[in-house]
């Protein structure tokens, strides 16, 4: 079946510092890919989704790149911020009647 | 818009009760999502539907946890008899169908004593 599997955490860095969340899908359709981000007490929300491959996501600074070949898609953002605390999910979507899969999540904790 | 909500957004119950936990979907959308969130095992989904059908179900839930969608805009997920081991945050998602892309509630926080 469909999976994705994500860094293990709590990644903890510093502000200012560079963020790499590791992410490997499998599925044997063409899948559009996301990164959803969840704060304290809400639900996730979409950071961008990436529909095709080859193709990179942004938004707040993050993005990713829809690697078909290595079947990756990992997390990164140049210069992090203490607001950027949060858990980070990997997900894909294939349009086979099943609901999406989720990575496990990866928590980040960044201290000023 | 208003987006997907949930009630009640904390739960307390005692073991052996019945709960009822309720989502409101965003408007048109035809896609429902139920999910529980612990530390440990992230997100686990319980139950999805397509134009109140049920599509998916998560195997391990089948026995104690029922969810069903009363009509297009409102879904319901009662677990019973609720266990310690059920607390938890609840999580309704809704998207529209083949997106892909989920609007998630608030959630609900249960615990049960």
């Amino acid at each position: 079946g469909d999976s994705v599997t994500q860094t293990e955490g709590p990644v903890t860095l510093s502000e200012g510092t560079s963020l790499t969340v590791n992410c490997s899908y499998e599925t044997k359709q063409y899948p559009t890919l996301f990164w959803y981000v969840q704060y304290p007490g809400e639900g996730p929300q979409l950071l961008f989704k990436v529909p095709k491959a080859n193709e990179k996501g942004s938004n707040r600074g993050f993005e990713a790149t829809y690697n078909k070949e290595a079947t990756s898609f990992h997390l990164q953002k140049a210069s992090v911020q203490e607001s950027d605390s949060a858990v980070y999910y990997c997900a894909l979507s294939v349009n086979n009647n099943n609901a999406p899969r989720f990575g496990a999540g990866t928590k980040l904790s960044v201290k000023p | 818009d208003a987006g997907v909500t949930q009630t009640p957004r904390h739960e307390v119950a005692e073991k052996g009760q019945t709960i009822i936990l309720k989502c409101e979907p965003v408007s048109g959308h035809n896609d429902l999502f139920w999910y529980r969130q612990t530390k440990i095992q992230g997100l686990e989904l319980l139950s999805y539907f397509r134009s109140k059908s049920l599509m998916e179900d998560g195997g391990a839930f089948k026995d104690r946890f029922k969810a069903e969608m009363l009509n297009s805009s409102f879904s319901t997920l009662k677990i019973q008899p609720t266990e310690p081991k059920d607390s938890a945050v609840y999580l309704c998602a809704s998207s529209l169908r083949d997106s892909g892309e989920q609007y998630f509630g608030p959630g609900t926080r249960l615990t049960v004593l």
